[in-house]
């Protein structure tokens, strides 16, 4: 896991509510990355971003918003546009071409 | 589209053999390779990786090696322990505007019997 924390490491929400899942990294990298992870399945890039104040879609952005406003951090809103809410939710950062994870958020949808 | 695949969903290994996990990837512009572990409830570990400009590339009772030509790649990793027993991806890598986009395969579990 390196210098990547997430909180929570559970996360239980009622339908209809928006959840915000931390990602912080005092790894100095510049670019960051969040990703969905669902049972017997890889990952899906949500979104990522490669500097403070910039952030870019990935595969399945729907239903998620995030911001950068500090280098360290990036977090993660899941609101209730999201259909199917419940997964195990990495964040990563990363250097040049290689990304490290964090010990990630467990969401459930109540 | 890309997308990188995995031959086998598991595998079971006595403890001390060896294991080679296989996987095969679409993108024939991919350049950049990562194994990574997974243990239940955890982020994914990195292992070893391996640029398309190599054929082999070997870390601590690991090896990674990649067939360009049939774009397939195989993490072999020797004399097994109780602690190898995960899920492995492999995860090809992909330059988005700067950044990099990992594709990730399904994964193979790998458990060591005893």
């Amino acid at each position: 896991d390196g210098g990547i924390t997430q909180s929570p490491k559970y996360l239980f929400r009622k339908e209809g509510q928006n959840v915000t899942l931390s990602c912080e990294q005092n790894l100095n990298h510049d670019a960051m990355y969040w990703y969905r992870q669902d049972p017997g399945q890889g990952l899906r890039l949500i979104y990522y971003s490669q500097i403070v104040n910039d952030f870019q879609k990935g595969d399945i952005a729907e239903g998620y918003s995030v911001s950068r406003e500090k280098k360290e951090s990036f977090p993660l809103t899941v609101t209730s546009a999201q259909k199917n809410p419940t997964a195990f939710y990495l964040c990563a950062s990363g250097v040049s071409d290689t990304q490290y994870f964090g010990p990630g958020t467990r969401l459930t949808v109540l | 589209g890309e997308s990188v695949g995995l031959h086998l969903p598991t595998l079971s290994v006595q403890e001390g053999d060896n294991s080679i996990i296989n996987c095969a990837y679409s993108n024939s512009a991919s350049d950049y390779f990562i194994w990574y572990k997974q243990e239940s409830g955890k982020g994914p570990q990195f292992i070893i990786d391996i640029r398309s400009n190599m054929d082999k590339r070997q870390g601590q009772r690991v090896t990674v090696l990649l067939n360009k030509t049939v774009k397939h790649l195989s993490l072999q990793i020797a004399a097994t322990q109780p602690g190898d027993s995960a899920v492995y991806f492999c995860a090809e890598n992909i330059p988005i505007q700067g950044a990099q986009k990992l594709v990730f395969g399904q994964g193979t579990r790998l458990t060591i019997n005893p």
